[in-house]
């Protein structure tokens, strides 16, 4: 079945980009969709956005300015840029692989999570 | 952003007790509600998706209720594995929301 695993820097300094890969074994990132996730210390979880397998993205309004995903099929992975950063971007990021039902978007495979801390 | 609100934010249970939790969306959104339960450490895990269906290989003592904007999980039987925290997420209008969480914790 489909496995997911973050990788990238586990510390960013502010006003940096912070940047994650998501590799996808055990199927194609050609058959689904895909998401990422955060969610800071002791708090819940919020969508950053989404990305298809030909590359079409949808990202949350209040993040929308600073972020950028994109898929690369030929590897298998998909990406996460996020820039200027802030303390406030500090979490655990996560990256998922939809469920759609029509328009409904359910998160059905999740990755193990990386922790990234925005400090100096 | 359609609004979630989980309610309590945490239960104390014992093994064997029935568990209700309840998600409340702060508009109409049909049956369009998941539930996922997170451990400690761990990421989120799908439990149920259209309010009521069951996520392949999520043991039965897991259901699912409501529509509209009122919606509950219940855990039949509380077992050890199921101490952890479960959030709510309305999957349609986007972005998608989570509730704050709802901490099952042992009596």
């Amino acid at each position: 079945q489909v496995q997911l695993q973050e990788s990238g820097p586990g510390l960013v300094k502010p006003s940096e980009t912070l940047s994650l890969t998501c590799t996808v074994s055990g199927g194609s990132i050609s058959s689904y969709y895909w998401s990422w996730i955060r969610q800071p210390p002791g708090k819940g979880l919020e969508c950053i956005g989404y990305i298809s397998y030909s590359g079409s993205s949808n990202y949350n309004p209040s993040l929308k300015s600073r972020v950028t995903m994109s898929v690369d099929t030929s590897k298998n992975q998909f990406s996460l840029k996020l820039t200027s950063v802030t303390a406030a971007d500090t979490a655990v990021y996560y990256c998922a692989k939809m469920l759609r039902l029509g328009e409904l978007s359910f998160l059905d495979v999740w990755g193990k999570g990386t922790t990234v801390t925005v400090s100096s | 952003d359609i609004q979630m609100t989980q309610s309590p934010s945490s239960v104390s249970a014992s093994v064997g007790d029935r568990v209700t939790i309840t998600c409340r969306a702060s508009q109409d959104i049909s049956s369009w509600l998941a539930w996922y339960q997170q451990k400690p450490g761990k990421a989120p895990k799908l439990l149920i998706f259209l309010a009521s269906s069951l996520q392949s290989g999520v043991p039965s003592r897991f259901s699912g209720s409501g529509s509209g904007t009122d919606f509950t999980l219940t855990i039949s039987s509380l077992q050890p594995e199921d101490f952890a925290t479960y959030y709510c997420q309305q999957p349609n209008s986007f972005p998608w929301t989570f509730g704050q969480g709802t901490q099952v914790e042992m009596k």
